[in-house]
This record gives C-alpha cells, structure tokens and sequence, in this order.
C-alpha cells in the first residue's frame, strides 16, 4: 500500500459526460501528479500540482483541469467524455518540489478506470 | 521531444529462465532513471539509477545505468511466476515535469 488513495476505483460513463475523479496523496507529500494511462501510448503526464498550485503541465486536453486543495488532496475533472478517454488514471505524490537533491521517486496510487460507452 | 524506449515489448520465459529488459532514452537535462514494477494496479518503485556503471541490486533484480549510450537494463535472474508484471523505464528531467515513461515491458513467466 502506497498511501495514496483514489477514488472511484471503477467509473462507467456515457459520451459527453462530465466525471471527477479523487485522489489523497501520502500524508505529508505536497506534490500531486495525475497521469493517463492506455494500452497503446502508456502512462502519460498529466499535470502537477504543488501545495495547491499548479506546477507543471503535460499531455492534458482543454477538456480537462485539475485542481489541489488546501488540505492537499487533488481532483481531476474530464468533461465532454470521448470514447478514447477510456483508460486508467493515476494519481501519484512525492514529497516536494522537483529539486536537485530529490529521486524522482513517485508513489501511486491504484488508479481509477474510466470507461466511456 | 523528450523519448524513452523499451525493448521488447512482450516477453514469455519459463520460470527459471533469466531476463534482461532494455530502456533507451533521449531525453533533454537528465537527471536520474527508474524503474517500476506494475502487475495489476499500481506502479512501485523498483530501482533508482544516477550514476554510469553502478549497479543496483534487490535479490534477483539487478539494474545498471550507461550514461554515455543512453541505456538501462534491468536484470532478472531465476524468474518466478510472481514476476509476471509490466515493468516500466522512467526518465527524471529535473524539473517540474514528473517523470517520463516508457511504454513498458509486458512480462509473462510460465511455470
């Protein structure tokens, strides 16, 4: 078990839909990131976020948008579902900043799957 | 673009058999490689690399960095059913980026 937490563990939704989906990070780790993934293009970058700011963006669509509140615990929000939004989220958190002196080391959580009918 | 590569994709061995799984990268502002082991769910951290030559070692899982030709290789000796799992390459760039990831290695042991 990581510590991180996500929620839901399973979500079946139809095309243009809106979901969230939830995640508590280790206690005491500030940083969140959120990746995707599917069977063809693994797992991919998503966005990071910092004591509640965002830090760094990746691969994430207009559609989509996150966010970290104060108690540090992140929500992904997906809106106008596509079929090929179906995969595997991931939520992950480190304990600080990327820094010189940090590994780099990520703790997942156990993902929430999405699946867009 | 920042590109990490693994090789093969897919793998069946008997158990007993000994693996060596195979990660590229070009990537720009290096910072340090890692390794991860997903069976059903969650990643978990397997190895942390930074240094050329240095080889990193877990009971029957062995991995070593090769800076100058941009590579990693992850080691598995004696394999056992319970190593079945998609094993996965990451980059650290650094910066804020998280990491970057390979599209892993699917391996299957068969008893």
């Amino acid at each position: 078990d990581s510590g991180v937490t996500q929620t839901p563990k399973h979500l079946i939704t139809a095309t243009g839909q809106r979901v969230t989906l939830r995640c508590s990070p280790r206690s005491g780790d500030l940083s969140v990131y959120w990746y995707q993934q599917s069977l063809d293009q693994g797992l991919q970058f998503l966005i990071q976020y910092y004591n509640g700011e965002e830090r760094a963006k990746g691969n994430i669509l207009e559609r989509f948008s996150a966010q970290q509140f104060p108690d540090l615990h992140s929500e992904l929000n997906l809106s106008s579902l596509e079929l090929g939004d179906s995969a595997l989220y991931f939520c992950a958190s480190s304990p600080r900043f990327w820094s010189g002196s940090t590994t780099g080391e990520l703790f997942f959580g156990e993902g929430s799957r999405l699946t867009v009918l | 673009e920042d590109k990490v590569v693994q090789s093969p994709l897919s793998l069946v061995v008997h158990e007993g058999d000994t693996v060596t799984l195979n990660c590229s990268y070009e990537v720009t502002n290096f910072r340090s490689l890692l390794w991860y082991k997903q069976e059903k769910k969650a990643p978990t951290f397997l190895f942390m690399l930074t240094s050329s030559g240095i080889e990193k070692k877990s009971g029957r899982l062995s991995s070593i960095l090769d800076k100058k030709e941009l590579f990693s290789i992850l080691n598995i000796t004696a394999t056992q059913t319970g190593d079945s799992a998609v094993y996965l390459c990451a980059v650290f760039l650094g910066g804020a980026d998280g990491l970057t990831f390979g599209k892993g290695t699917h391996l299957i042991i068969q008893p």
